[in-house]
């Protein structure tokens, strides 16, 4: 079982649409969950963050974590062309270190 | 604030030969990270670095990678012999908070290609 597993996508939405970005983890200790945004032939770069349960709202972006389901989300509201990218879910694991352990990513298109 | 510096942008390498990556981090930034990233696949830690010193290297392939930190500022990633199965980007990355992890700025990353 993969430590961080994402849908490798890609997931399509109109513009304007919400886009729901789903990610499980399979360590019960793991503290915080960040979810990057990754342009093609660029580098990631950090969207939000997240500590506790329930939801973290940032623009339009909203994150979202249950630690009993081992799950967190990323909804995007207002979809735009320009959120077409590739979202990584990265977790930080009990006693790793402080280390991020990745998920492989979605491809999310917004489509006109 | 300048961002993270890598450099080179793109490397073609046979099969065998050696090939080393330098990474200049934000300026007060003691945390410093080496990433791989496989097309397709999201960036792998090969090492954290502490200032100088190593925090976790335990996914850095020991027999042909070797990385190092300097005066605790940049790094150099090296692989010596390379394979084909190196081919990927190279991500480094650094942090301002005490212990790393998370809030990772990154840079623009090196391209390498193995023939």
């Amino acid at each position: 079982q993969k430590e961080v597993e994402q849908n490798s996508g890609p997931l399509s939405v109109p513009e304007g649409a919400i886009a729901s970005l789903n990610c499980t983890y399979s360590d019960r200790g793991s503290q915080s969950f960040f979810w990057y945004r990754q342009y093609s032939g660029k580098s990631p770069e950090l969207i939000m963050f997240i500590y506790s349960n329930g939801d973290k709202e940032d623009g339009r972006f909203t994150a979202q974590l249950n630690k009993a389901s081992q799950y967190v989300s990323l909804l995007i509201r207002d979809s735009q062309p320009s959120d077409s990218a590739t979202y990584l879910c990265a977790v930080k694991l009990t006693g790793g270190g402080n280390k991020l352990t990745f998920g492989t990513g979605t491809q999310l298109k917004v489509e006109l | 604030e300048a961002g993270v510096a890598q450099s080179p942008r793109y490397k073609i390498i046979e099969k065998r030969q050696s090939v080393a990556f330098w990474c200049n981090p934000i300026s007060g930034h003691a945390t410093l990270y080496w990433y791989q990233q496989i097309l397709g696949q999201g960036p792998k830690l090969l090492i954290q670095f502490q200032n100088n010193g190593v925090v976790d290297d335990s996914q850095l392939p020991k027999d042909r990678f070797s990385a190092e930190r300097l005066k605790g500022v940049d790094s150099t990633l090296k692989i010596q012999p390379a394979k084909l199965e190196d081919s990927a980007v190279y991500l480094c990355a650094s942090s301002s908070t005490p212990q790393g992890g998370g809030r990772e700025y990154f840079g623009p990353g090196t391209r390498l290609l193995v023939l």
